[in-house]
């Protein structure tokens, strides 16, 4: 079973500023990765697919890189809006979908 | 994008049952599956149980295998899943969504929030 690990745990960032989040599997998984981002109640929003794919309506502030075992979200001129909880996702290995523990991104 | 609403949750004792539904605001591809995952309040997500949309074939994660059932119901464009034997740790929010054929995540729906406690 593939083991998903995120980090940092928790990213202080001031907005207008950059944050590059990491998630590295266990072991090679392609590009099965998908990242998304959750606030307090609401459903996880899927922000990028196949590593570095958006979704849609996703804006260009937001982009994925890695293939493998190692791979980036980047978030550019950080607003209000981006900030919560993001998650890392794998897809079609076994369990069918698996996911990181989050990384919490927080207002400096 | 597919519009997905879960119903069903609530408080069950040690040992009860509980039946999730979720309904589709339209027809999903044939090729799709549909998936339940859930999340323990403050606390990340795991994937729970997964169907294809023609119902023909079901997975189920290890902590859940042999108590819970997924269905579909291709008439109402629903799913379900039938919770018995429930254990405290099944306590979450349980989210519905859909994925393609190669497991690509897509929709999701808000979630409903399942209880096990006496």
């Amino acid at each position: 079973e593939i083991a998903i690990t995120q980090s940092p745990a928790t990213l202080s960032v001031s907005p207008g500023e950059r944050a590059t989040l990491s998630c590295r599997a266990s072991e090679n998984i392609g590009s099965n990765v998908a990242w998304y981002r959750q606030k307090p109640g609401q459903a996880p929003r899927l922000l990028i697919y196949g590593a570095s794919t958006r979704a849609t309506g996703i804006t260009s502030r937001f982009s994925g890189s890695g293939s493998g075992t190692d791979f980036t979200l980047a978030i550019s001129s950080l607003q209000s809006d981006d900030f919560g909880l993001y998650y890392c996702q794998v897809y079609n290995h076994w369990p069918p979908w698996t996911f990181g523990q989050g990384t919490k991104v927080e207002i400096k | 994008e597919v519009q997905l609403v879960e119903s069903g949750g609530g408080l069950v004792q040690p040992g009860g049952s509980l039946r999730l539904s979720c309904v589709a605001s339209e027809l999903i591809s044939s090729t799709s599956w549909m998936h339940w995952v859930r999340q323990v309040p403050g606390k990340g997500l795991a994937w729970v149980s997964r169907v294809n949309i023609p119902g023909t074939s079901r997975s189920y994660a290890d902590s859940v295998r042999g108590r819970f059932i997924i269905s579909r119901d291709k008439d109402t464009n629903s799913l379900y899943l039938q919770m018995n034997s429930l254990r405290a740790d099944d306590t979450g929010v349980y989210f519905c969504a859909t994925s393609d054929a190669t497991m690509v995540p897509d929709s999701w729906g808000r979630g409903a929030l399942v209880t096990v406690s006496s």
